[in-house]
């Protein structure tokens, strides 16, 4: 089966700086590539997707992610973060519409 | 637009009671699932199902129990609690067509003494 693995638990960055958020996969067949955000006590959110073609992806709040297949990674950046970014993200990999598989989420905390 | 509707939104129980989680979703998605979410872990897939009538485990189904007798809803039940089923649950939804990503509940935050 297929798995993620976040590299970072916790990444805490200044207001306007840049950050990346770590996310390598492992699987043996093609898949599809997402990214979450949680923000407290609320559920899950669809950040941005890959599912095939261009491998840079832009998604929601000015956050992009990157497919790189050779290194089977899915790196999230953003160039200037604010403060209500201050989330947990998660990477999740699928191979088809019932069996995702979620990281242990990233926890980022912006400060001013 | 409801999206997908969890209750309760929390809730304590003692050590071998029962209780059902709601769920229901309004977006005529075939495929529903339940998570939970444990600190540090992620989320770990419990049962889902992709239509009325047909479920299936998921990584975690000990303890736990899903039916699903219409398209909207999505029930899950624990039959007798313990202190390791002390989690946040999680319900979502997905067509079955295209890939889509999952449409999350607000979570059932539940806790086993």
């Amino acid at each position: 089966a297929q798995s993620v693995t976040q590299l970072d638990s916790q990444v805490p960055v200044f207001e306007e700086a840049p950050v990346e958020l770590r996310c390598n996969y492992s699987s043996s067949v093609s898949v599809y590539l997402f990214w979450y955000v949680q923000y407290p006590n609320q559920g899950l959110q669809l950040l941005l997707k890959y599912l095939s073609g261009s491998t840079l992806v832009k998604g929601i709040n000015g956050f992009e992610a990157e497919f790189n297949k050779s290194q089977t990674s899915f790196h999230l950046r953003k160039p200037s973060v604010h403060i209500s970014d201050t989330a947990e993200y998660f990477c999740a990999v699928s191979r088809n519409n019932n069996d995702m598989r979620f990281g242990a989420g990233t926890r980022l905390t912006v400060k001013p | 637009n409801a999206g997908v509707t969890q209750t309760p939104k929390f809730r304590i129980l003692k050590i071998g009671q029962s209780m059902t989680l709601q769920c229901t979703q309004d977006m005529n998605h075939n495929y529903m699932y339940w998570y939970r979410q444990d600190p540090g872990m992620g989320l770990k897939l419990i049962y889902y199902s992709v239509g009325a009538g047909i479920t299936d485990k998921g990584e975690v189904p000990n303890g736990y129990n899903v039916s699903r007798s219409t398209t909207e809803d999505f029930p899950l039940r624990l039959e007798l609690a313990a202190p390791s089923q002390t989690s946040v649950y999680f319900c979502a939804s997905s067509p079955p067509t295209g890939v889509l990503g999952y449409t999350f509940g607000s979570g059932t935050r539940l806790t086993v003494v």
